[in-house]
């Protein structure tokens, strides 16, 4: 079945620093790939998408590109803020599927 | 700006007790969902609706979970006799009529079940 693994936080950063969340994916199918980010006391919100390989999703200075040969979508950001603490979840649906597949979560906080 | 919206936010029952959870979709939304995600664990998929009916479930969706639409702006999520293991934080969701995979769904702050 499909299935989502993301590395495990927490990942504590200074200001300024470079984000890497790693991400990695199985499907049956052909995936579209999602980051979607909760931040305190909200809801899960998508942050960004890539449907087919290559593709670049980008949104709010994040940036994570759908890797076939490699099954990944890793979420990366050159200058983190305070305010992208939050809890970052990597997903996918699969072909013909709405349902989405979620991996665990990795925590980010960063430190002023 | 238009949101899902969850109650109650936090319920605590005792096991074999009946426990709703409602949900407010956005209004011109025709998918809706509920997932789970048990503390310290991945959020899961439980099940999916649309047109009055389940379009998808999970195998975690077993006979003691029923989903309604009773009056066309509240989705409610039904555990009929209560376990431990029911413990998790319940998130309903909701997406617009559009293509497939689009995977931009609309998520409620959450329900957070305790089970005692």
């Amino acid at each position: 079945g499909d299935s989502v693994t993301q590395m495990e936080g927490p990942v504590t950063l200074s200001e300024e620093a470079f984000l890497t969340i790693n991400c990695t994916y199985t499907a049956t199918g052909y995936p579209s790939l999602f980051w979607y980010v909760q931040y305190p006391g909200e809801g899960l919100q998508l942050l960004l998408k890539a449907t087919k390989a290559d593709d670049k999703g980008s949104n709010k200075g994040f940036e994570a590109t759908y890797r076939k040969e490699t099954t990944s979508f890793h979420l990366e950001k050159g200058s983190v803020q305070v305010s992208d603490s939050a809890v970052y979840f990597c997903a996918l649906s699969d072909t013909g599927r709405r349902a989405l597949t979620f991996g665990s979560g990795t925590r980010l906080q960063v430190q002023p | 700006e238009p949101e899902v919206t969850q109650t109650p936010s936090h319920q605590v029952t005792q096991m074999g007790q009946e426990v709703i959870l409602r949900c407010v979709p956005i209004s011109n939304h025709l998918y809706f969902y509920w997932y789970r995600q048990i503390l310290g664990q991945k959020v899961e998929f439980l099940v999916s609706f649309y047109n009055n009916e389940i379009s998808e479930k999970s195998e975690i969706f077993d006979d003691q979970f029923s989903v309604e639409r009773p009056d066309g702006s509240n989705f409610t999520l039904k555990i009929r006799s209560t376990k431990l293991e029911d413990s998790a934080m319940y998130f309903c969701a909701s997406s617009p009529l559009g293509t497939e995979n689009t995977g931009e769904l609309f998520f409620g702050e959450g329900s957070r079940l305790t089970v005692l």
